[in-house]
């Protein structure tokens, strides 16, 4: 079956602080890979997708993942966190099959410390 | 820009009553799902339509079922709400191969 791992349900962060947020994937095809952020009382919003190409993909607010096929991950960085980068985070893989539905892995909370 | 618009943000039904939560969106997409999001456990799917009057179940479907007359527009109902269906509900839309667009949310409390 496939899923989407999550390890770290909480981090915590310094404002200035770079970030690295964990995403590890269990699916056997080349997957198409998400990752949604959601701020308090909001929907989610779309920070970056992988489909094929470069590994590294560039997204908004200053955001950056890469896939390894090797490690199975597809980890979400940013250089240097941002106060109102506190929010959950959320990495997603696409299910090819009955009309591409996208799994959701169980989030990660970002808190920001000043 | 792109807009999925829930109809309610915020909810609050007794157990058994029948329960609507209404979704549109304008950007003419094909695809659209029904998630509901619980503390830990991530983003569900229960259905998810790839057209009109076309429904797919997704993980968890048992207690709801779905409408799509029109292609704007996709209907989550609760035919006899259960107070495990207390959740935050979330609408998507999407074409194919792009991310999802998400509503704010429907906040859902069954008592």
């Amino acid at each position: 079956a496939q899923s989407v791992t999550q390890p770290d349900i909480h981090i915590t962060v310094s404002e200035g602080a770079s970030l690295e947020l964990r995403c590890n994937y269990s699916y056997g095809a080349t997957p198409y890979l998400f990752w949604y952020v959601q701020s308090p009382g909001q929907g989610l919003q779309l920070l970056l997708k992988y489909f094929s190409g470069d590994t590294l993909v560039q997204g908004i607010k200053g955001f950056e993942a890469e896939f390894k096929r090797s490690q199975s991950s597809f980890n979400l960085r940013k250089p240097s966190v941002h106060w109102s980068d506190a929010a959950e985070y959320f990495c997603a893989v696409v299910r090819m099959e009955y009309g591409n539905k996208l799994v959701f892995g169980a989030g990660t909370i970002l808190r920001v410390k000043s | 820009d792109v807009k999925v618009t829930q109809s309610s943000r915020y909810l609050v039904k007794r157990t058994g009553e029948k329960v609507f939560l209404e979704c549109v969106q304008d950007m003419d997409h094909e695809n659209m799902f029904w998630y509901r999001q619980d503390p830990g456990l991530g983003l569900r799917l229960i259905y998810f339509s790839y057209d009109v009057k076309m429904k797919e179940k997704g993980d968890i479907p048992e207690g709801y079922s779905v409408s799509r007359e029109k292609k704007e527009r996709f209907s989550l109902i609760l035919e006899s709400a259960s107070t495990n269906q207390t959740s935050m509900y979330l609408c998507a839309s999407r074409i194919e191969f792009s991310g999802l667009f998400f509503g704010s949310g429907t906040q859902l409390s069954v008592l």
